[in-house]
């Protein structure tokens, strides 16, 4: 298996343009994860899928955050309109059932 | 409090030695327990999961656990420059509710010296 896909790798933009993240899981695996990583918060989760439904977004910090798993191998975070301070590494990790959770490489985001 | 905790380090160790990773976390109902290795500008890495009271060894890894203490830790045995990373331990606090959501703790900087 070619394991979690991540696009972009990386990702430069300006404040208060649109970002879309994208991620597909590991075939036939039915949980999805979003996480952020920066140095001063670490790893956060931000919300995850089971069976393609969403089932606790907490963590997605406010209204400018969203996500979508329109289907079982495909998922997308968007940020608009994005800041400054939601530059951060991006990662996308999925698990089947309640095992082991693998991680995608992850999108590094700058917000000039 | 923080529900999974760690010491941020750095931890040095020289080379040879065994490096000694622990964290505790706060939910007595957690039942499913992770390290995770995190190379610098990589994603984080499945290393060793537990699932049960006791040592659970893979090679030069041992995981332990003691859920009446809240604690679980990971031995590196003959560490090696390429154990140089992050560990972060994961725990999955409330399976019967929450699926499979992990919660990370910070991590521990390990730096292992030739």
């Amino acid at each position: 298996d070619a394991g979690v896909i991540q696009s972009p790798r990386h990702e430069v933009t300006e404040m208060g343009q649109e970002v879309t993240l994208r991620c597909k899981p590991i075939s036939g695996h039915d949980y999805l994860f979003w996480y952020r990583q920066t140095m001063m918060r670490g790893l956060e989760l931000l919300i995850y899928f089971n069976n393609n439904v969403p089932i606790d977004d907490s963590g997605m910090p406010e209204d400018r955050f969203s996500a979508k798993m329109p289907n079982a191998s495909f998922s997308t975070l968007k940020i608009q309109p994005s800041e400054p301070r939601d530059s951060a590494v991006y990662f996308c990790a999925s698990s089947l059932g309640l095992g082991e959770q693998f991680f995608g490489p992850g999108t590094r985001l700058t917000v000039l | 409090q923080k529900e999974v905790e760690q010491n941020s380090g750095p931890l040095s160790v020289p080379e040879g030695a065994i490096a000694s990773l622990n964290c505790t976390y706060s939910d007595r109902g957690s039942q499913s327990f992770f390290w995770y290795r995190q190379y610098s500008g990589k994603s984080p890495e499945l290393i060793m999961s537990i699932y049960s009271n006791g040592d659970k060894e893979d090679g030069r890894f041992t995981a332990q656990l003691n859920k009446a203490s809240q604690y679980v830790s990971l031995l590196i045995r003959d560490s090696q420059p390429s154990d140089s990373a992050t560990y972060l331990c994961a725990v999955n606090i409330d399976p019967g509710n929450a699926g499979n959501m992990l919660t990370f703790g910070g991590g521990t900087r390990l730096m292992v010296k030739p």
